[in-house]
């Protein structure tokens, strides 16, 4: 079975600093990768997904970035973070069967 | 434009009692519908899905229940546990390799 591991788990960043999230992916070659970010009293948005080393599809304008610079790892970055950065930022991968989104633990982002 | 809504954002019930989460689409190419549930500082896991070729599946103390017609999807958890108090998500897929979530409802169980 697959296993995602994420981090860090918690970070606070001052406005303007620059930022970077990595996830990691077991248990599977060739994944489907995603980023999600839940807002306070909001739902899980998509922000990126990738199908392949190096290809990134954005989902929304924003100031952030992803890159997959191998397989089975994914990053989230930032040049300049923004207070509206601030959330719960998720990767996920699909199931075997490419029905299932399956998450990590989470990083929890305080922009201040 | 928010093509799926959950209108209740929260909802408390009692333990024992039968806990209803409810769920609604606008896009009728979704196919395939999920239920997560989320607890704090911790990422969703999936609890039960369904094909938009049948109307009701059952998980134990867990079904989801689809209504096409009215692009209408719910989750019946009975019966509510104290464990169940957590963030619930409906999601939903068109095979375009994406879920689209909802904004959730908080479950609170009422000892």
């Amino acid at each position: 079975s697959q296993t995602i591991h994420q981090w860090p788990a918690t970070l606070v960043q001052p406005v303007g600093s620059p930022l970077s999230l990595e996830c990691t992916v077991e248990g599977t070659s060739n994944p489907n990768l995603y980023w999600y970010r839940q807002a306070a009293g909001r739902g899980l948005q998509l922000l990126f997904y990738s199908v392949g080393i190096g290809q990134i599809s954005s989902e929304v304008p924003q100031n952030l970035s992803a890159s997959r610079p191998q397989d089975r790892q994914f990053i989230l970055s930032s040049k300049k973070l923004l207070l509206s950065d601030s959330g719960f930022y998720l990767c996920a991968t699909r199931g075997a069967t490419n029905e299932k989104l399956f998450f990590g633990s989470g990083t929890q982002l305080s922009v201040l | 434009d928010q093509q799926v809504k959950q209108n209740s954002p929260s909802l408390s019930v009692q333990e024992g009692r039968i806990s209803i989460l409810n769920c609604d689409y606008t896009n009728s190419m979704f196919d395939y519908f999920l239920w997560y549930k989320k607890y704090p500082a911790e990422g969703p896991t999936f609890l039960i899905s369904i094909s938009s070729i049948k109307d009701k599946n059952e998980d134990g103390r867990f079904t989801v229940f689809l209504n096409k017609s009215a692009k209408h999807l719910s989750l019946h958890i009975v019966p509510s546990q104290p464990g169940d108090s957590a963030v619930y998500f409906c999601a939903m897929d068109f095979g375009n390799e994406k879920l689209t979530f909802g904004t959730g409802t908080r479950l609170t169980i009422i000892p």
